[in-house]
């Protein structure tokens, strides 16, 4: 099976624009996790998406969005950029019931100048 | 905030066994503890996870504590490549998926 994928893997982005990062689960998983990774603040959980609906979220303001198509690929949106908002974005897919381990693709580095 | 403290830092002579040790003393009778790793800034990798008995697979065995207040990861014979930030997570057990990291150790192995 292939893994979690994430398009782009790179991407530089000025203050005030915004930003899509793409992931693609793990064939027949249908729960896909957003995560940001920062040297400061380390690996935090941003939001879940199950079955089109987002399931849980984590403490981050309402410039990041996200939204999970019927194919169970999902997308993540980031307005109005700040310079804090560089960082390594991560995506993880489970089966998405209870307790099922959470696989992580390579990840999206998103750098905002 | 995390649930788990690991030491910062470790070393590991090569071909010899590492043992990540993890505490979590506020651990709720269902809950698992998760172990991931990510080498240098790839997406996490999952090892293994275990509930209250010791579990092995291919990459690393598990042993957790009686009073599951504690638990080391032990991979057998460390190898260069096994060089990662190793994270224990203790798994809210409800139906989503949440992930909570803390500051993970990081495992130098050295020839």
């Amino acid at each position: 099976k292939a893994g979690v994928t994430q398009t782009p893997r790179y991407l530089i982005k000025t203050r005030g624009q915004q930003v899509t990062l793409s992931c693609s689960p793990i064939s027949g998983h249908r729960s896909v996790s957003w995560y940001q990774q920062t040297p400061g603040q380390g690996l935090q959980f941003l939001f879940e998406y199950f079955s089109e609906t987002q399931r849980n979220k984590g403490n981050f303001p309402g410039r990041f969005s996200g939204r999970q198509f019927s194919n169970s690929r999902s997308e993540m949106n980031v307005s109005t950029l700040e310079l804090g908002d560089s960082a390594l974005y991560l995506c993880a897919s489970s089966l998405g019931t209870s307790v099922e381990t959470q696989y992580f693709g390579p990840g999206t580095r998103l750098l905002v100048l | 905030d995390a649930k788990t403290t690991q030491p910062t830092s470790m070393d590991c002579a090569e071909g010899r066994a590492a043992n990540l040790p993890c505490n979590h003393s506020t651990i709720s009778g269902n809950e698992y503890v998760y172990w991931y790793r990510q080498i240098h800034s790839q997406g996490p990798q999952y090892i293994i996870h275990g509930l209250k008995n010791n579990e092995t697979n291919e990459m690393a065995s598990l042993i957790i504590t009686e009073d599951r207040k504690s638990s080391t990861l032990i991979l057998p014979h460390a190898t260069l490549r096994d060089t990662a930030v190793y994270y224990c997570i203790v798994r809210l057990l409800v139906d989503t998926d949440k992930l909570i990291f803390g500051t993970g150790t990081r495992l130098q192995v050295f020839p």
